[in-house]
């Protein structure tokens, strides 16, 4: 089976700009949840979708939102960019019911300049 | 203070020793653990995972878990040079652990 995969792997943005991350969860997943992991905050929980809902959230500004399609795509998108937006972000997939642990990708590293 | 906290290490320890990582919680919604494994530039690895109290094993790992004392651990028998990554603890309120929250991590060296 193949992993969670992530698009891209690396971005480089400028302050202001908006950026949009790809995630493709596990075939046969339902929930994919989005995570920001930084040096000095470590892992922080964004959002979760399951079946094309938000079924989670964490508590980060609304410049931060996902959405996910039939099919369980997931993207993320960062609206009006800031250096403390640098991180790398992270995508995992779940079944989404009963006993159902986090299956992460390599996450894409963003970089705002 | 944070819900998860995580011995920050880093541990450096001999090929063969037995490794002991520790995290403590204040959440007692908190049913469900897990332990995941992150080399660099790479995504978390899931290791274990568990929503009851006592031990699990799998192989070399072992995690151990004490509602009663809102603490687990994750021991690693006869370490090797390639279990050297950073390792995070990780807690769900919920089976479906799509919102969990993470320690901030251990970083272990094993030295050949």
């Amino acid at each position: 089976k193949a992993g969670v995969t992530q698009t891209p792997r690396y971005l480089i943005k400028t302050r202001g700009q908006q950026v949009t991350l790809s995630c493709s969860p596990i075939s046969g997943h339902r929930s994919v949840s989005w995570y920001q992991q930084t040096p000095g905050q470590g892992l922080q929980f964004l959002f979760e979708y399951f079946s094309e809902t938000q079924r989670n959230k964490g508590n980060f500004p609304g410049r931060f939102s996902g959405r996910q399609f039939s099919n369980s795509r997931s993207e993320m998108n960062v609206s009006t960019l800031e250096l403390g937006d640098s991180a790398l972000y992270l995508c995992a997939s779940s079944t989404g019911q009963g006993s159902s642990p986090l299956h992460f990708g390599n996450g894409t590293r963003l970089t705002v300049t | 203070q944070k819900e998860v906290e995580q011995d920050p290490g880093p541990l450096s320890v001999p090929e063969g020793a037995i490794v002991s990582l520790n995290c403590t919680y204040s959440n007692s919604a908190f049913q469900y653990f897990m332990w995941y494994r992150q080399y660099s530039r790479k995504g978390p690895e899931l290791l274990m995972y568990t929503y009851s109290s006592g031990n699990k094993e799998d192989g070399r790992f072992t995690a151990q878990v004490d509602k009663s004392s809102k603490y687990i651990s994750l021991f690693i028998r006869d370490s090797q040079p390639s279990d050297s990554a950073t390792y995070l603890c990780a807690m769900s309120a919920n089976t479906n652990a799509g919102k969990s929250t993470f320690g901030d991590g251990t970083t272990l060296t094993v030295k050949p």
